[in-house]
């Protein structure tokens, strides 16, 4: 089965802090996503990374970087955390185009961040 | 930009009833995909779609793809209390190079005993 494995379930946060959210898959998946999700709005795409060191912007990047230093791994950055990223934040897996027929995205459990 | 719509946004059913939950998207798209998620816990894949016309079912839950209408539903027969989750369609944007997974807002689905 595959595994994703975020690092943290609940964080609590001070406002102007850096944050670092982990994410460790261990399928052997190009693709890794993370995702925000807020009541209403649904899952909102922050950035994605289809190859190690390699990022694409998603739907709402702004205040957010990410690195992607090994395969397995995706890291989420809030530089300066603000009242206004509080949420849950999910990471994701996939394998990319033509590899195989199982296309989907598997999720981590998800980290409910609050930024106080 | 790729719009995901799903309605209703909140269902509420009586267990033995059947209804469905649409999924409307707004560019070509020849990938969707359903997902449940429960309260507090992540999202489980359910069904990939892959073509025009493609049908799948799972238990009481069938979802199909209307490529051309950019319409995907998720049927549920006889709805029973473990069905309660919250359901999201995905749509992998054309073009992308690789998959891309745009969300729609979600269905909250209320099954009473």
């Amino acid at each position: 089965d595959v595994k994703v494995t975020q690092s943290s379930r609940y964080l609590v946060k001070r406002t102007g802090e850096k944050v670092f959210l982990e994410c460790v898959q261990d399928m052997d998946h190009e693709n890794m996503f993370w995702y925000r999700q807020d009541p209403g709005l649904g899952l909102r795409l922050i950035y994605f990374s289809y190859d190690v060191k390699m990022k694409e912007k998603g739907d709402i990047p702004e205040g957010y970087s990410v690195s992607r230093e090994k395969k397995e791994r995706f890291s989420l950055i809030l530089e300066s955390a603000s009242t206004n990223q509080t949420s849950m934040y999910l990471c994701a897996s996939s394998l990319i185009p033509g590899k195989s027929f199982n296309t989907e995205a598997f999720f981590g459990q998800g980290t409910r961040l609050t930024v106080v | 930009e790729l719009k995901v719509e799903q309605n209703p946004l909140f269902l509420s059913m009586q267990e033995g009833k059947n209804y469905t939950i649409y999924c409307n998207y707004s560019t070509t798209s020849d990938r969707l995909y359903w997902y449940r998620q429960d309260p507090g816990k992540s999202l489980e894949s359910l069904f990939v779609l892959l073509s025009n016309g493609a049908v799948k079912q799972e238990g009481r839950l069938m979802a199909s793809l209307d490529t051309k209408a950019r319409l995907s539903t998720l049927h549920i027969t006889a709805a029973v209390h473990d069905l309660s989750a919250t359901y999201f369609c995905a749509v992998d944007p054309p073009g992308s190079g690789t998959y891309k997974y745009i969300f729609g807002t979600g269905t909250r689905l209320k099954v009473l005993a």
